[in-house]
């Protein structure tokens, strides 16, 4: 049974519009959440992370929001490059775990000039 | 380049052959970890070696072995491997949290991507 989803394993984006995917959770234990990038023939890359006592954490371009209620996530990328075509991994950590993550199925974001 | 290389990045062996995995860090880190990716499956950690010493094991199937000579360097040792072991393999390595609550930045390699036939 997956405790980290990402239901849409791709999505497509104009070039400066915004693009937002989208993570759900059922582990109520996890504390800290992480989004990963990945290009073809490379490993995955951190891209931004959100603690559970947080609902928003903006870093540039990216913006991750938690609802904790809703066990839910999302990462919105605004304005949309080409260069952000990538697979985007949520994760997610169980407190106390250490560094164990929880991976989610990816979603394969392509950004259209 | 994110300090952590594999090789061979590509590899296809029959389900009778053994073969190694190797992954190299040059972070200093003291924790390496082994993923699988499989099509269409979330990454799945198969095991973490902290201070040289395994504490993890998700139930991987006996055919995979892993090793840790030292802080720098993870193997993973395969043997009658199955078809459906085809996959993406990712090592990674992160200094180990101090306390069990916190969390340090994995960093991945770039993966062997393994076929067996």
């Amino acid at each position: 049974d997956q405790q980290v989803k990402q239901n849409s394993p791709s999505l497509s984006v104009q070039e400066g519009r915004i693009s937002i995917l989208n993570c759900d959770y059922t582990n109520s234990m996890f504390d800290y959440f992480l989004w990963y990038k990945k290009y073809p023939a490379e490993g995955p890359t951190f891209l931004i992370s959100i603690s559970s006592i947080k609902d928003k954490n903006e870093d540039g371009r990216f913006t991750v929001f938690l609802n904790k209620s809703a066990k839910h996530l999302s990462l919105h990328i605004v304005p949309s490059q080409p260069g952000d075509s990538a697979v985007y991994f949520c994760a997610a950590k169980n407190n106390n775990a250490g560094n164990m993550l929880t991976f989610g199925g990816g979603t394969r974001l392509m950004v259209k000039p | 380049e994110t300090g952590v290389t594999q090789t061979p990045r590509h590899l296809v062996m029959g389900m009778t052959n053994k073969k190694s995995l190797k992954c190299e860090q040059h972070l200093g880190h003291n924790a390496m970890y082994w993923y699988k990716q499989s099509a269409k499956k979330p990454l799945e950690l198969m095991f973490v070696y902290s201070l040289e010493e395994r504490v993890e094991n998700n139930s991987v199937p006996s055919r995979f072995s892993p090793e840790c000579p030292n802080s720098s360097h993870l193997f993973l040792h395969l043997h009658t491997l199955q078809p459906e072991d085809s996959a993406l393999y990712l090592c990674a390595s992160s200094q180990d949290p101090v306390q069990r609550s916190s969390y340090n930045e994995q960093f991945f390699g770039p993966g062997t991507r393994l076929t067996v036939l």
